[in-house]
């Protein structure tokens, strides 16, 4: 069982490119969510998604979208990367409503220069 | 404004003591409180957790205690091993929903 799968692992990207960071749970989680963690702080909630075809934005949505057309994937896309999102990102998925037990993947660690 | 926090930044203990992690949260409309283990290199691990109505909660070697008096979230753990090294931090669900707003964290470091 993989759990949650993130990829890639490590990412450098110059600041106005744009990519896409991937999420992929097999747990048939309904909930599913992206956190960015920056040095020495906590999590901060970016998207989340209660089921295919439905999103809501977190804490910090400002600069990613997101979209979620299967219950496995959840993709999180920069479309203009800039030097502030440098951070590790997080997905979790778990069951709702009232979600306590988050299961989170490796994360990303993203530059932008 | 709504925060979850930490008293300590960091917490060094010996090997085999019990050990205390702090966290005071002044959102008094959450219905769950809830601990995470983050290793280094890795997600975060769910712990444990505990509904608001509740004052304690035991697992295996940890448990977590609620004053709503005073606001205040602990989790202890017992007889500490080198493995409990890691940053924890307190989360909260507010009206069990879909939101799970974290603290800054706290390093414990074992002693061996």
């Amino acid at each position: 069982n993989a759990g949650v799968t993130q990829t890639p692992k490590f990412q450098v990207l110059k600041t106005g490119q744009s990519m896409t960071l991937q999420c992929a749970q097999d747990m048939n989680h309904e909930y599913m969510s992206w956190y960015r963690q920056d040095p020495g702080m906590g999590l901060r909630l970016i998207h989340y998604s209660v089921g295919a075809g439905i999103t809501d934005q977190g804490e910090v949505p400002n600069g990613y979208n997101v979209s979620r057309s299967t219950t496995e994937d959840f993709p999180l896309r920069l479309l203009s990367a800039a030097p502030s999102q440098t951070s590790v990102y997080f997905c979790a998925s778990g069951t709702t409503p009232g979600i306590t037990e988050a299961f989170f993947g490796q994360g990303t660690r993203l530059t932008v220069v | 404004g709504e925060s979850v926090g930490l008293h300590l930044p960091t917490l060094s203990v010996q090997e085999g003591d019990n050990s205390i992690i702090n966290c005071a949260y002044s959102n008094s409309a959450s219905d769950y409180f809830i601990w995470y283990k983050q290793e280094s290199g890795k997600g975060p691990q769910f712990i444990i957790d505990i509904r608001s109505n509740m004052d304690k909660r035991q697992g295996q070697r940890v448990t977590v205690l609620l004053n709503k008096t005073v606001k205040h979230l602990s989790l202890q753990i017992a007889a500490t091993q080198p493995g409990d090294s890691a940053v924890y931090f307190c989360a909260e669900n507010k009206n069990a929903g879909n939101m799970l707003t974290f603290g800054g964290g706290t390093r414990l470091m074992v002693k061996p």
